[in-house]
Order: structure tokens, then C-alpha cells, then sequence
């Protein structure tokens, strides 16, 4: 079975912090991607990744980047954390580029911004 | 651009009876068609999807859905339902491949299915 592993379940943060979600897949898949989730307004992508060091802005991309140094690693970054960045974040894999391949997701991490 | 409606923010309906989740998407051109369930304080898994030739799928759990191309359907099914199956549901659309670089899937707001004895 796919493992899609995200480093925290829960994590509280300050508004200014810079802060690191971390997302592990023991699969080798080539994509991976984070999304947020809200009520009410399901989950939206934040960003994607189809290969190492190659990312796509998905649609809300604004106050996050990402890093992709290994295959199985994606990174999402909050430059500076604010309030209305509370939020389930979830980050999901998929075997090849092509929506033929469903997408493995993890856990998911809720994240406060105080 | 394409969007998805599922038009039921919240159902309940007793353990052993039918279910039916509502799913209307908008696209161009007919979409690959995902349901995934969430239970709580979960991810998202694969239910059953829809790629092409019969439009009637079968998923785990039990579950089937049946893709209606003139009604831009794809509304989710189960005959009796279990109390294991309150979580929430979320159908999903995304462009068949070819469109390298650009292959992200488009969710719908959710359904919570509240299971009652």
C-alpha cells in the first residue's frame, strides 16, 4: 500500500513564523501536491510537483512556496504565517504525471496561526 | 473552467437504508470523474472513478456510481448503508491526460453523511 506520511497532526504557530509542513511518500511516485481544506469550501491546490526541483502553482499559490529536493519529499512553506492560513492541509502522491493515476494522500496536518 | 456541485452540504439517513450523493460538473468536454471519502481525522481515499466505457462503476465498500453524460452527473450509490460509512465525500473532476504539466483535479465542497441507528 502507498504511505503517504506527513510529519505533524497538529501544529501551532505564530503570525510572522516561517513555517515547514513536510510530506514523505514511500512509493516513488512522480507527483505530489499539497492542498488546503476549509468547510465549506473543500480542498483547493495549493501547489504541485511533477519531478524533482520542478513545482506548479495550483490555485492559490499566494503566501506559500514549495520545495521538492528529493522524489519522495515535498515541502510546503509558509513564508510568514498569518491568521487566515489556519487551515487542514493535506498533501497527496500519484504514480505518473496524467489524471489517470488517482492521487494517495496523507492525514493531513491542522494548522493554527495564532 | 471546470467546477464540480455537489448541491447537499450535509445528509442523514439510518444504518440499512439507500444512499445517493449528489455530483454535477462542469467542463468542456466529458472529465475524468473521482468520489473520495474522508472519515474523520483522515485523508482522502480512492472510492471508484470514472475514465471511460461503462458508466455505471463499481467501487470498495460497496459503493457504485453512474455517470450521466446529458445530465453532466456522476452521483454516488449504495443500497444499505453501514454506521462505518459517516465521513465526508468529496466528488473530483480533472482533464484526461494530454495536458502535461497541468493534470490537477477539481474538488466539490463535500458531503457529510451523518449515520443514524
Amino acid at each position: 500500500d502507498v504511505k503517504v506520511t506527513q510529519s505533524s497532526r497538529y501544529l501551532v504557530k505564530r503570525t510572522g513564523e516561517k513555517v515547514f509542513l513536510e510530506c514523505v511518500q514511500d512509493m516513488d511516485h512522480e507527483n505530489m501536491f499539497w492542498y488546503r481544506q476549509d468547510p465549506g469550501l473543500g480542498l483547493r491546490l495549493i501547489y504541485f510537483s511533477y519531478d524533482v526541483k520542478m513545482k506548479e502553482k495550483g490555485d492559490i499559490p499566494e503566501g506559500y512556496s514549495v520545495s521538492r529536493e528529493k522524489k519522495e519529499r515535498f515541502s510546503l512553506i509558509l513564508e510568514s504565517a498569518s491568521t487566515n492560513q489556519t487551515s487542514m492541509y493535506l498533501c497527496a502522491s500519484s504514480l505518473f504525471p496524467g489524471t489517470d493515476h488517482p492521487q494517495h494522500f496523507g492525514d493531513g496536518t491542522r494548522l493554527s496561526i495564532l | 473552467a471546470q467546477s464540480v456541485t455537489q448541491p447537499d452540504i450535509h445528509i442523514t439517513v439510518s444504518e440499512g437504508a439507500s444512499l445517493e450523493l449528489r455530483c454535477n460538473y462542469s467542463y468542456g468536454a466529458t472529465p475524468y470523474l473521482f468520489w473520495y471519502v474522508q472519515s474523520p481525522g483522515q485523508g482522502l481515499q480512492l472510492l471508484l472513478k470514472y475514465f471511460s466505457g461503462d458508466t455505471l462503476v463499481q467501487g470498495i465498500k460497496g459503493f457504485e456510481a453512474e455517470f450521466k453524460r446529458s445530465q453532466s452527473s456522476f452521483n454516488l450509490r449504495k443500497p444499505s448503508v453501514h454506521w462505518s460509512d459517516a465521513a465526508e465525500y468529496f466528488c473530483a473532476v480533472a482533464p484526461r491526460p494530454g495536458y502535461f504539466g497541468n493534470e490537477k483535479l477539481t474538488f466539490g465542497t463535500g458531503t457529510r453523511l451523518t449515520i443514524i441507528p
